[in-house]
Order: C-alpha cells, then structure tokens, then sequence
C-alpha cells in the first residue's frame, strides 16, 4: 500500500529565506507527483506536477525535483514571502489515477 | 475559463439525517474524484468515475456513503444517516483524462454533524 509522509510537519521561517519542502512515498510505481497549496478554509491549489519519467519542473520561484528510484521528492521555495504561508501538500498518482496524499508541511513566513 | 464548483460550501446536519453534496466539474473533464479530508490530514480517496461510470468505490468508507454522476458531468455524493465521523471537509476534482493528468479541485464542503 503507497504510503506517502512529509518532513516537517511545521516550519517557520524569516521572509527572503530559501526553502525545501520533503515528501517520500513508499512505492515507486507511479504516474505523477504533484504540490498543492492549500489556504485556511480552502480548496487545493495545483503548484506543480512532474510526470514519472521527468527528474524536475520549476514555476517562477517553485522548484519541484523527483526521484522516483528512491521514493522522494522536494519543493524547493526561493526567497520566501508572506504571501507563501500556507499548508503544502504532496500527492502521488498511482496505477488507479487517484491520488494518495501525505499530512502536509505547514509553512509560516514571518515578515 | 470556470473551475471546479462545489455546493453547497458548508453543510451542518443533524446525526441521523442524509445530505447530499455537488459537484460541477470543468467542462470537458472526463473524470471525477471525490475526497474526504479530516481536520489536519491529507485528502483521502474516496471514489472515481470515468463519465458515467463509477470505476473504483475503494475508498468509501461505509455503505452509507454513495456517489452517482448520471450524465458524467455533474456528481453528488450523498451520505445517509450521518455520524459524527463523517465530519470532514469533501473535496471534488476533475481532470481531462486519467492516470497522469493534473486534477483540479473544488473549494469543498465542510460538513458538520452534531
């Protein structure tokens, strides 16, 4: 059974500082890893989505790596802000098309 | 264009009592994936359907819980005889195609049962 957990459940960090965001999954039969967003009281939020056969995709200050023979993936975050404080959530797409999603890492920026 | 639209937002019933929750997909969209995420987890499925038809109800989590999509755009779910465990917040996506296209989520309905 996949099983996906990320590291660290909390994190706190000053504005402007870079980030790496965890996740690992047990099983590497995969189609897909993707990183949510998700605000209080909110719906998901796609940041990105790096196919099985893809090792990274980046958008504007978003760096998402995969390596899927040793089961792990970061969010890499670049001179964080505010603006960024919210719950992130890693999810693996596997052979049944659904996905299977770890606790998330909540992140705070402190101004 | 439009998203993933999800009614109603917040829904409190009393234990015992059936609700039903809906779901608009982006148009187009071939499949459909219902979730149920309790305070502080992750998403957890709960079922999937391609169009019409409902291909995989592993993760519905008593025979209570039942999901239909009859025209294979809009879905409900409808849960009877709520308990106090069925409280959660019931997330909707959508994705053109399965397995290894990017779904997209509704906002969710936060379900309440006192």
């Amino acid at each position: 059974k996949q099983e996906v957990t990320q590291i660290p459940a909390a994190l706190s960090v000053p504005e402007g500082e870079n980030l790496v965001l965890n996740c690992s999954f047990t099983d590497s039969a995969i189609y897909n890893l993707q990183w949510f967003r998700q605000d209080p009281g909110k719906g998901l939020t796609s940041l990105l989505l790096i196919q099985s056969s893809q090792r990274e995709q980046t958008s504007g200050r978003l760096n998402a790596s995969l390596d899927k023979s040793s089961g792990r993936s970061t969010l890499y975050i670049a001179a964080s802000q505010p603006g960024d404080s919210a719950t992130y959530l890693c999810a693996v797409c596997g052979s049944q098309g659904n996905l299977i999603f770890g606790k998330g890492t909540k992140l705070s920026v402190k101004p | 264009g439009a998203g993933v639209s999800q009614s109603p937002r917040y829904k409190v019933a009393k234990r015992g009592q059936d609700v039903a929750l809906r779901c608009d997909p982006i148009s187009g969209h071939v499949s459909l994936f219902w979730y149920q995420q309790a305070l502080g987890q992750g998403p957890e499925f709960l079922t999937y359907f391609q169009n019409e038809a409902q291909l995989d109800k592993s993760g519905l989590p008593s025979d209570r819980f039942f999901a239909e999509r009859p025209e294979g755009s809009v879905s409900t779910l409808k849960i009877q005889r709520t308990q106090q465990e069925d409280s959660a917040v019931y997330l909707c996506a959508s994705s053109l195609e399965t397995r290894g296209y990017e779904q997209y989520f509704g906002p969710g309905t936060r379900l309440t049962v006192t």
